[in-house]
Formats: C-alpha cells, sequence, structure tokens
C-alpha cells in the first residue's frame, strides 16, 4: 500500500486557517487521498476526499499538488473543536478500500 | 439517529473470557469492517464483510470470529481473551468497496481484560 508522511503535531490559533501537510510520493495513479479526523475518546470522521482536482466542502478543503506527490488540508477557520487527530490516506479504487490504512496522523492543537 | 451504532461502549473482563461486541448501521451500506486501535493509537484493519460475505480476515487470531446475520449488522465475538486483546474496537461501514467511498465509524467500544 502506498504510504503517507505527516508531521506528528502541528499548533495553530483559534480563527486562523490551519494548513495540514501530507506526502505520498509512491501514490499511485488510482489513488484517492483521503483525509479524516479523530476527535478525543471517538471515532474517525470522515472529513474530504480527492483524486486530481482540489475539493471543497463544508468542514475543509483539500489542495492536491499537480504531481499528486502531495497535499494539504485547509481548515479556513480553525475552532476549539477542531482540535484532533488528522489522518491522510491513500485508498486504491480498486475495490480494496477496506485496505484503508492509518498511519500516526498530525495532532492539531488549537489555542484560544 | 446514530449512523454506526456499536454495545457496550465499555467492555471489563478477564483473561480467558468469552465476549462479544455488537455493531449495526442504518445507512443501508453494504460494507462494514472492525478496526482495532491499540495504546499507540495505531488504527489497524481486523475485518471486512461485504453483504454478509467475508472479504478481509488481516490475519486476526482465529479466537476473534466476525458474524454478520444481515448486511446491517456486524459483530465480533471473542474467545479465550488476553491480556493483548485489550484496545478500542471500532465498527465502520460504507456504501460500496471503492476508493472513493468513505468510511463511518462509530464510536468505538473499549475493551479492557485484567
Amino acid at each position: 500500500d502506498a504510504k503517507t508522511t505527516q508531521p506528528n503535531s502541528m499548533e495553530s490559533n483559534e480563527e486562523e486557517p490551519v494548513h495540514l501537510p501530507c506526502n505520498h510520493s509512491t501514490i499511485s495513479g488510482t489513488d484517492y487521498i483521503h483525509w479524516y479526523r479523530q476527535l478525543p475518546s471517538q471515532g474517525p470522521e470522515y472529513v474530504i476526499h480527492g483524486l486530481t482536482s482540489n475539493v471543497n466542502n463544508r468542514m475543509a478543503s483539500l489542495a492536491i499538488a499537480e504531481d499528486r506527490k502531495s497535499s494539504t488540508l485547509i481548515l479556513h477557520r480553525a475552532t476549539l473543536r477542531d482540535a484532533a487527530v488528522y489522518y491522510c490516506i491513500l485508498t486504491p479504487n480498486t475495490g480494496a478500500n477496506s485496505k484503508l490504512t492509518f498511519g500516526k496522523g498530525i495532532t492539531l492543537s488549537v489555542r484560544p | 439517529d446514530t449512523a454506526v451504532s456499536q454495545t457496550p461502549k465499555y467492555l471489563v473482563t478477564q483473561m480467558g473470557n468469552d465476549k462479544s461486541i455488537k455493531c449495526e448501521q442504518n445507512l443501508g451500506h453494504d460494507t462494514m469492517y472492525w478496526y482495532k486501535q491499540d495504546s499507540k493509537k495505531f488504527l489497524k484493519i481486523m475485518f471486512s464483510y461485504n453483504n454478509k460475505e467475508l472479504i478481509i480476515n488481516e490475519t486476526v487470531p482465529n479466537r476473534f470470529s466476525p458474524k454478520s446475520p444481515d448486511k446491517a449488522h456486524l459483530n465480533l465475538h471473542i474467545n479465550s481473551l488476553e491480556l493483548g486483546d485489550s484496545a478500542v474496537y471500532f465498527c465502520a461501514s460504507t456504501q460500496m468497496r471503492q476508493g472513493a467511498s468513505p468510511l463511518h465509524f462509530g464510536n468505538g467500544t473499549r475493551l479492557t481484560v485484567t
């Protein structure tokens, strides 16, 4: 399975934008880029996903590099409730979605 | 209203016992999973079922036996519990087993084996 690399942690201030980076240099042409987050004592929560083009939804934006070897999750205005572990995951579009493999993720702290 | 619900939320038991965790999803999804999150917070897939059929068994000891009575339910039975089985177990579901389909997770069952 293609691997992703994320920083261990990041801090941000409330109400400011946050850019969470992810490197995936071994991504294959059919891999989707998914982001999930896990709040304390909860299950992982789907945030956003994309293939080649940048994506926006009510939670966040996903910026994908032109060569697809990296991506950035953008939270436009961080709130205290956004403090969580964010996982960047590659999922092959081959019917093997069950191979969703979580790494360590990046722990986001939000300062009031 | 909960989309993916697991019971119980907490489970404390002794070594050697047999226990079950239940999972139900009301999203109409046809694929369900069990994940295990250990003390180091790594999430690892254990099993995947599609329309009651076992699709993935990720080298899990055969003391763990999933059962899917219908596509809305996936239960996990664990025999002869060991200390190393202590973890948080998450159930998840998705509409289709394709790369674009997001997973919906339950809030986990914290299993403590003493």
